[in-house]
């Protein structure tokens, strides 16, 4: 019955490793997103894409990386963690537009 | 770029006090969404205004967007502690992708 799900729902790793989280939704949305939260629980976009294509790249270093193998999964892969990418990662979806539907996020800490 | 700022940051109210949270944009809006998000939970979807000056309301939560479209309030009448939780607004220009304000945190003392 989830209609976002994330994996891993928490990911502590080493500064330097590369580490990827994984989103599908389930409710036929065209569109699918990656949020930031951070500490301070500001809440920033960082890709969108539509039907597999990328539509929104909101000046995220090229470490980080977002694949849409079809347009029910968007996953974010992460080369060489810094400390400051600790946060919450949250996949979205939306379909024309409207409410945006929300996995339960994945708490990313790098040590 | 677009801003999208909330005040308070932060409200500590006393169960069955009222709560308003208010959103400023820099830019007119095309629409306003709100979410709510509990500790430790994700944003869920509360409700998108459209039209200037409109008004909705939601059992004790009333949400009005303003006559130029640059702000908005929820205002929640007699809180109960299920209402603790963080409290974003969420404005859209166009087709451009929402941006979220900085949320406004409501701790319930029961």
């Amino acid at each position: 019955d989830t209609a976002v799900s994330q994996t891993p729902k928490y990911l502590v790793t080493q500064m330097g490793n590369d580490k990827s989280i994984k989103c599908e939704q389930n409710l036929g949305h065209d569109t699918m997103y990656w949020y930031k939260q951070d500490s301070k629980k500001f809440l920033k976009i960082m890709f969108s894409y539509n039907n597999k294509e990328l539509i929104i790249n909101e000046t995220v270093p090229n470490r980080f990386s977002p694949k849409s193998p079809d347009k029910a999964h968007l996953n974010l892969h992460i080369n060489s963690l810094e400390l400051g990418d600790s946060a919450v990662y949250f996949c979205a979806s939306t379909d024309g537009g409207l409410k945006q539907f929300f996995g339960p996020g994945t708490r990313l800490t790098v040590l | 770029g677009q801003q999208v700022m909330q005040i308070p940051q932060y409200q500590h109210v006393q169960e069955g006090e009222d709560f308003t949270t208010y959103c400023n944009s820099s830019t007119t809006l095309s629409n306003i969404q709100w979410y709510k998000q509990r500790p430790g939970g994700h944003p869920v979807f509360l409700i998108q205004l459209v039209k200037s000056g409109e008004v909705k309301k939601q059992k004790r939560l009333t949400f009005q967007f303003g006559e130029a479209k640059k702000n908005s309030s929820l205002h929640i009448t007699a809180t109960q502690t299920t209402d603790v939780g963080t409290y974003f607004c969420a404005g859209r220009t166009g087709r451009r992708a929402l941006t979220f304000g900085s949320g406004t945190r409501l701790q319930v003392q029961p």
